[in-house]
């Protein structure tokens, strides 16, 4: 079965520092993946994703994240964070056989300092 | 409009009443989910919808009952629920169910059962 694994429980970063969260996934193909960010008490919004093709992905709020097929690897960056940046992060990933359904690792909180 | 909403924000039930929760989106999306999501830990997939029918169970007990009346709606009926129910259940939305469908989430309902 696909699993994914955020190392990281819990990342402090300083204000206009920059930032990766990591992420690894098990599974012998390439499977869709997905970055998502969950503000305390909301839904989840989906920051970026990949498929195929360019394996540097741009997605909003200034994120972007890099397929690492070697690496088994799809982490997120921002080159500056912002103090609104303060969130859960969660990597999921979905698998040809499972469409439809999306298995998310345990998450990464961020702390902002100012 | 992008816009997933779920109603109410917050539900507090004793183990004997019967509940539901709503969830409706307005973006002729084919493809609905509901989540349970624990504090601290990432969404755990319920069930799917697609197309107003069943497609995914993921072995959910009964006392959780889907309801899809409309490609629009999706209810999910509360009864007899235990104390461990207590969660955040979201609502998510996607064109279809191909891998490439981004799901939009919903802010969820905050479910207290006493």
């Amino acid at each position: 079965a696909q699993s994914v694994t955020q190392p990281d429980i819990h990342i402090t970063v300083s204000e206009g520092a920059s930032l990766e969260l990591r992420c690894n996934y098990s599974y012998g193909a390439t499977p869709y993946l997905f970055w998502y960010v969950q503000s305390p008490g909301q839904g989840l919004q989906l920051l970026l994703k990949y498929f195929s093709g360019d394996t540097l992905v741009q997605g909003i709020k200034g994120f972007e994240a890099e397929f690492k097929r070697s690496q088994s690897s799809f982490n997120l960056r921002k080159p500056s964070v912002h103090w609104s940046d303060a969130a859960e992060y969660f990597c999921a990933v979905v698998i040809n056989t499972n469409a439809g359904k999306s298995t998310f690792g345990d998450g990464t909180t961020l702390t902002v300092k100012p | 409009d992008t816009e997933v909403t779920q109603t109410p924000k917050h539900l507090v039930m004793g183990m004997t009443n019967k509940k539901s929760l709503k969830c409706e989106q307005h973006m002729g999306h084919r493809a609905m989910y509901w989540y349970k999501q624990k504090a601290k830990k990432p969404p755990e997939l319920m069930f799917v919808y697609s197309y107003e029918k069943l497609s995914i169970n993921e072995s959910v007990p009964s006392r959780f009952s889907p309801e899809c009346p409309n490609s629009s709606l999706l209810n999910l009926h509360l009864h007899a629920l235990q104390p461990e129910d207590s969660a955040l259940y979201l609502c998510a939305s996607s064109q279809g169910v191909l891998m490439t469908d981004t799901q939009y989430f919903g802010p969820g309902t905050r479910l207290t059962v006493l």
